[in-house]
């Protein structure tokens, strides 16, 4: 395996429900991020995580919960979601300042 | 703050056609620019990026953007367009020592014809 890999690559949950996403990047970056991508808006950053540390919470509602076990791993544990949150959850890694970011090819959500 | 608009949601192109896609961006500290293709289906690849030096940066696959701090803009240009660039196309700012903080354009999708 190489690169950003995320799974599972879609999923469909209810609003009760509680589920995990799962991303692993092999690149040896020390850097990895949480990116939402809905229909017609901009990349919004989640959540960025530098040596398993997080660094950055962009207002991110509670029923989001990121866990960064060490530098290769990162998870987003959801619960309660709305279906408004509904979108693309992309994953990416860099090394932490200014590299480029590479990203995951993203778990499709539905909230239904 | 920084900020970035992309003029145009949907750009339309024929094979073989010059491809201009347009960015310009708002940055209180030098910019570190990124342009980013995304195919349907999958995950942001990088086409070029900005960070300090040469104001024309090439890419991947024969794109190629300019740096215009006057204009604040970093357009992506091709000078022949394939049918398999039919693609998203998000342009990117960030500052110095903000790593991955990445502020995207709400992106341009490129349709080919051929």
């Amino acid at each position: 395996e190489t690169g950003v890999t995320q799974t599972p690559r879609h999923l469909v949950m209810g609003m009760t429900n509680k589920k995990s996403l799962k991303c692993e990047q092999h690149l040896g970056h020390n850097a990895m991020y949480w990116y939402k991508q809905s229909a017609k808006k901009p990349l919004e950053l989640m959540f960025v995580y530098n040596f398993k540390e997080q660094t950055e919470n962009n207002s991110v509602p509670s029923r989001f919960s990121p866990e960064c076990p060490n530098s290769s791993h990162l998870f987003l544990h959801l619960h309660t979601l709305q279906p408004e949150d509904s979108a693309l959850y992309l994953c990416a890694s860099s090394q932490f300042g200014n590299s480029p970011l590479h990203f995951g090819n993203g778990t499709r959500l539905t909230v239904t | 703050a920084q900020s970035v608009t992309q003029l145009g949601s949907h750009v339309s192109v024929s094979e073989g056609a010059l491809v201009l896609l347009r960015c310009n961006y708002s940055s209180s500290v030098p910019p570190y620019l990124f342009w980013y293709v995304q195919y349907p289906n999958q995950g942001l690849q990088l086409l070029l990026k900005y960070t300090t030096g040469a104001t024309l940066v090439k890419g991947i696959n024969g794109f190629e953007a300019e740096f215009k701090k006057s204009e604040t803009s970093f357009h992506l240009t091709k000078p022949s367009a394939h049918m398999s660039d039919a693609a998203e196309y998000f342009c990117a700012v960030s500052g110095s020592n903000q790593g991955g903080k990445l502020i995207f354009g709400q992106g341009t999708e490129l349709s080919v014809k051929p």
